[in-house]
């Protein structure tokens, strides 16, 4: 166990639907990474935030956006959902304000999104 | 920019085979670098890491030195088993992008008995 949790496990939705997947990091960490591992595309960095703040992006589209709450959890937001959008959704964190050699990143179970 | 290479999949092995997936990786600055693996229906687990040149990580008999040299991070066991079918995922990342990672591909990994 990561001590990072991701709910729901599966999500079945139709095309043009928004759904919102949550994250709750291990405890300490500020940092929180979204990636999407597709079948043909492997795993892509989404975007990042650390203490509440957007700190990188990667290959994110404008549809889909993400928040970071005070108590530090994020909630990955997917709108207009197309058939390509299925994929599993992964959350990691990281103590990356820590100085610390190690900085490993830590990810949950993930999310199964099926758009149909 | 940085980024991670990883040797294209999938390895098929029989059990107790000796076992090599080839990572090499290009940073601007001085990276740490990981291997993780991906269990079939799991999320990604740390297999092992290194932090500077030379350190070699281990972890279950799997092992990986980290060559500046050759920027390379290879994973090396000796005797595979069945139980580590898997895909493995080579990355680094630099403490000053306040670890962004750089993943590999995967290599898929199937070991048969």
């Amino acid at each position: 166990d990561s001590g990072v949790t991701q709910t729901p496990k599966h999500l079945i939705t139709a095309t043009g639907q928004r759904v919102t997947l949550r994250c709750s990091p291990r405890s300490g960490d500020l940092s929180v990474y979204w990636y999407q591992q597709s079948l043909d595309q492997g795993l892509q960095f989404l975007i990042q935030y650390y203490n509440g703040e957007e700190r990188a992006k990667g290959n994110i589209l404008e549809r889909f956006s993400a928040q970071q709450f005070p108590d530090l959890h994020s909630e990955l937001n997917l709108s207009s959902l197309e058939l390509g959008d299925s994929a599993l959704y992964f959350c990691a964190s990281s103590d990356s304000h820590k100085k610390s050699s190690y900085n490993e990143q830590f990810f949950g179970p993930g999310t199964r999104l099926t758009v149909l | 920019g940085n980024s991670v290479t990883q040797m294209e999949g999938p390895v098929t092995l029989s059990e107790e085979a000796f076992l090599t997936i080839n990572c090499t990786y290009t940073a601007t600055g001085y990276p740490s670098l990981f291997w993780y693996v991906q269990y079939p229906g799991e999320g990604l687990q740390l297999l092992l890491k290194a932090t500077k040149a030379d350190d070699k990580g281990s972890n279950k008999g799997f092992e990986a030195t980290y060559r500046k040299e050759t920027t390379s991070f290879h994973l090396e066991k000796g005797s595979v088993q069945v139980s580590d079918s898997a895909v493995y995922f080579c990355a680094l990342s630099e403490r000053h992008e306040l670890n962004k990672f750089y993943f590999g591909s995967g290599t898929k990994l199937n070991v048969k008995p």
